[in-house]
């Protein structure tokens, strides 16, 4: 099956700063990666998601890279604000089946 | 996306009851997951509930443990039975919404404490 592994599981950056996050997937046959951002006791909340036809994509502050051939893929948030500060998830999923989840990412903007 | 409304929120439980989780959603969705998130962990899969028929469940994961009812489209159960407090955690309810090009969303979660 699919295995998704994240890196890094901390990370610390001032406020305004940006925050990388990166992601590894083994199957080629995953087509579909999502990020999740999740606060301290709510849900995981979809915030930006790529197929694998496309090799970026942006939504204001946030952007998510996808690389193919090296089945990787990575999450860009720019100017970090104290809100940013979260656990971060990526996934991987073959469209219409299972989805993945990487360990995970807990984020600190520092303000 | 869709509201997914699950129940109960939290629940404190005896070692060797059973609790039954309860997911209703309110789109037409295609797929109905169940996940489990251990204290500061990822979400780990525990079976997608299939409508009028036998979940499928992961590795690790059984239905004498964790029965699956998907009676239609927007329904389903879980059920954590005999527990143990090992299965302490975090239940999400997670969907496919067909009209979001078939995005994951997740219900608000069940905080189960086994005593």
């Amino acid at each position: 099956g699919e295995n998704v592994e994240q890196h890094p599981s901390t990370l610390s950056v001032q406020e305004g700063d940006s925050a990388v996050i990166k992601c590894t997937y083994s199957d080629s046959a995953s087509n579909y990666f999502p990020w999740y951002k999740q606060e301290l006791g709510k849900r995981p909340q979809l915030i930006i998601d790529i197929r694998s036809n496309v090799g970026e994509k942006k939504d204001q502050r946030i952007a998510v890279t996808l690389n193919k051939t090296a089945k990787h893929f990575s999450l860009h948030i720019t100017e970090t604000q104290p809100e940013d500060s979260a656990v971060y998830f990526c996934a991987a999923s073959n469209t219409g089946n299972q989805f993945y989840f990487g360990t995970g990412t807990s984020l600190t903007v520092i303000p | 996306s869709a509201v997914i409304s699950q129940k109960p929120s939290r629940d404190i439980c005896q070692r060797g009851t059973s609790l039954t989780i309860q997911c209703q959603v309110d789109s037409q969705v295609t797929m109905m997951f169940w996940y489990r998130q251990q204290p500061g962990q990822s979400l780990t899969l525990i079976a997608t509930a299939n409508q009028g028929s036998e979940a499928t469940y992961e590795s690790g994961f059984v239905i004498d443990k964790f029965p699956i009812s998907r009676p239609n489209l927007t329904f389903s159960t879980l059920t954590v039975s005999n527990m143990s407090p090992e299965d302490s955690s975090i239940y999400l309810c997670s969907v496919e919404v067909a009209s979001t090009n078939e995005k994951l969303f997740f219900g608000s979660g069940t905080q189960l404490s086994v005593l």
